[in-house]
């Protein structure tokens, strides 16, 4: 199985200010159609998890441009550029190129 | 507007057994593939399987813990997906969410899952 870890497990961030989170995976995530099968989920407090980035870098339909997703192959990193109170939750990074899908430990993110 | 509402869960012994629905609404579910997801409780998520829509086969996938022990299955004509758990174990207590995600007619991209339903496994 593909195993995805994420730093840091937790952050606390001030309003306005950025946040960053690292995903990496224990192998490539790019497919031969030249996919790459990397995912961002946000689990607000209560909820269900929410899609936030598909595909490394495609901001999903309604999410705020301040959220953007980056990297390749094995690494792969989510910015908030400012955070706000809204953003509160656990985010996790998980992949779809190989069976079983795998998610990451998820990193909590709150307010200071 | 898309809705996919669980239903099914409870308390069931270690070693019963319990099905879960997963009712579909506001797209084409026979063209969906299906997924469940589990969250124990204060844990992370989890793949627990999926189908895939009867015109690329109709086949399943199961994670590991699972396999031998759950099935899931869809009804078309009820817009419903099902995940059939037996022999349950303790560590299998969790909120199982069912999942979907495709590219539309539009070519955009769609990611829908339901509310949850909370299975808890106890003697």
């Amino acid at each position: 199985d593909i195993v995805m870890t994420q730093t840091p497990l937790s952050l606390s961030v001030t309003p306005g200010q950025p946040a960053s989170i690292s995903c990496k995976s224990s192998q490539s995530l790019l497919h031969s159609d030249g996919k790459t099968y990397l995912y961002w989920y946000l689990q607000k407090p209560g909820q269900s998890p929410q899609l936030l980035i598909y595909e490394v870098s495609s901001r999903f339909s309604g999410v705020p441009d301040r959220f953007s997703g980056s990297g390749s192959g094995t690494d792969f990193t989510l910015k908030i550029s400012r955070v706000e109170a809204e953003d509160v939750g656990v985010y996790y990074c998980m992949q779809r190129i190989h069976l079983p899908s795998t998610f990451g430990p998820g990193t909590k993110v709150d307010i200071k | 507007e898309v809705q996919l509402v669980e239903s099914g869960g409870g308390l069931v012994k270690p070693g019963g057994s319990l099905r879960l629905s997963c009712a579909a609404s506001g797209f084409t579910f026979s063209n969906a593939w299906m997924s469940w997801v589990r969250q124990a409780p204060g844990k992370g998520l989890e793949w627990v399987g999926r189908i895939k829509s009867k015109t690329d086969g109709g086949t399943t996938d199961y994670a590991a813990p699972v396999k031998g022990r759950f099935t899931i299955s869809r009804d078309d004509s009820k817009n419903t997906l099902y995940l059939q758990m037996n022999s349950l174990k303790t560590e299998d207590t969790a909120v199982y969410y069912c999942t979907t995600t495709y590219y539309d007619f539009w070519s955009a991209y769609r990611d829908y899952w339901g509310q949850g339903t909370l299975v808890t496994v106890s003697s």
